[in-house]
């Protein structure tokens, strides 16, 4: 079968640093994706990883172990703008499968 | 220019109704894929056709039919309406580019069926 798991919820302080893990179950692996979601608004591509190791774009990190079938996306200097669900979403040969979502609050 | 649109933003109806979304994309992708997201922002994926022609279909009920008159459009054509269809519904479409599959979602359709 195939599964994504990642925290349903997590709380930071603004000017943190978070990190969203994601583990996964699936045949035909190609990579991971990031994609971050407003209320009320459309997800939008923050990230992608096909090979182990760390991909930095500005505030955002994104980190991929395929032999864990695990990854994480990490925000720093956490901004209240930054308050959004976070997708994990695997891109198999087929499809791109996505998680249910990481809820991020922030306090001031 | 709006990448991917989705018409209308909000539909309101009866249950037992027929309904259709629109979606064009302006990107020049081949692929475009329905999405459905539940209460719970659970994000599953429809259909999808690539070029005009449908290559995922994921045991979605056959009140669903989706249509691609070219490449730059897909609309989603909803029969007999039920409470459970409830939820958002977003377009989306693709080109892999150097190995990277990156969706590009429209605004969402929110259909509440009454």
């Amino acid at each position: 079968g195939q599964s994504l798991e990642q925290p349903s919820e997590v709380t930071a302080v603004e000017g943190a640093i978070v990190q969203i893990n994601c583990t996964y179950q699936t045949s035909g692996f190609y990579g991971l994706s990031w994609y971050q979601q407003h209320d009320g608004g459309a997800p939008t591509f923050l990230s992608y990883n096909a090979l182990d190791g760390l991909e930095e774009t500005g505030r955002f990190s994104s980190f991929l172990s395929r032999s864990d079938s695990y990854g994480y996306l990490l925000l720093q200097e956490l901004q209240m703008k930054d308050s959004a669900s976070y997708f994990c979403a695997v891109n198999r040969d087929d499809k791109i499968i996505f998680g249910k979502g990481t809820r991020l609050h922030i306090l001031p | 220019d709006t990448a991917v649109s989705q018409t209308p933003k909000y539909l309101v109806t009866q249950m037992g109704n027929d309904k259709s979304i629109k979606c064009e994309q302006n990107l020049g992708h081949d692929t475009m894929y329905w999405y459905k997201q539940d209460s719970k922002k659970f994000l599953k994926i429809m259909f999808s056709y690539n070029n005009k022609e449908l290559i995922i279909n994921e045991t979605v009920p056959n009140r669903f039919s989706p249509k691609s008159p070219d490449k730059a459009h897909l609309n989603l054509h909803i029969n007999s309406l039920e409470l459970g269809d409830s939820a958002v519904y977003f377009c989306a479409s693709s080109q892999v580019d150097r190995g990277i599959d990156t969706q590009y979602f429209g605004p969402g359709t929110r259909l509440t069926v009454l």
